[in-house]
């Protein structure tokens, strides 16, 4: 089974400063078409995850874009430019490329210094 | 608007069923394979099983196969998780999920989830 690390666990953001979360993961993730189905999750207290970034690096509709997703192969980032109080819960990465079982990161809880 | 909503959590006791529903709208339900995703409290999600677009293939995660059983009504727009032998481990939030893509896994819109909790 893929393991997804992320890191940090724990963010802690002056509001309106960038913040940065990183995600490893424990073989390729680029499928046999060419893509890689590397995927971020936003879970805000007491919500359902939502979808920001899919594919590693298209935004989904709605999504603002102080956030952006980078990376290949193993390693992956999620980037947010200024971080606002909306953004505040935990963010979680996760490969749907080597399935079953995909798999997510351990989650990255952000909070506001 | 493309909606998920689950029904069916509860408390029940161990060793006891329970029948989780997820009603679909707002897009074409029988094109999607779909997936019953858990998250304990505290902790972050996990695969539970996942069923095709047709129902014809279905999957399950070692921790519930034998004892959850998934399955779909097309005509019903209608995707049900049933729950048999329930453990403590067991206890979590279920999240009814669509996959946008076939041979891998990209979730794009997730319910609200319902929880189940598993205790005497």
């Amino acid at each position: 089974d893929v393991v997804m690390t992320q890191s940090p666990l724990s963010l802690p953001v002056t509001l309106g400063q960038p913040a940065s979360i990183s995600c490893r993961s424990s073989q390729s993730l680029v499928y046999i078409d060419g893509n890689t189905y590397l995927n971020w999750f936003q879970q805000r207290p007491g919500q359902s995850p939502r979808r920001l970034i899919y594919m590693v690096s298209n935004r989904d509709s709605g999504v603002p874009d102080r956030f952006s997703g980078s990376g290949s192969g193993t390693y992956f980032t999620l980037k947010i430019s200024r971080v606002e109080a909306e953004d505040v819960g935990v963010y979680y990465c996760m490969q749907g490329t080597h399935w079953p079982p995909y798999s997510f990161g351990q989650g990255t809880k952000l909070e506001i210094k | 608007e493309v909606q998920l909503v689950e029904s069916g959590g509860g408390l029940v006791q161990p060793g006891g069923s329970l029948r989780l529903s997820c009603a679909a709208s707002g897009f074409t339900f029988s094109n999607y394979p779909m997936h019953w995703v858990r998250q304990a409290p505290g902790k972050g999600p996990e695969y539970v099983s996942a069923i095709s677009s047709n129902g014809g293939g279905t999957y399950y995660a070692n921790s519930v196969e034998g004892r959850f059983t998934i399955s779909r009504d097309n005509s019903k727009n209608t995707l049900y998780l049933q729950m048999g032998s329930l453990r403590a481990e067991d206890t979590a939030v279920y999240y009814c999920v669509r996959n946008s893509r076939v041979r891998v896994v990209d979730f794009d819109i997730w319910g609200q989830g319902t929880m189940v909790t598993v205790s005497s």
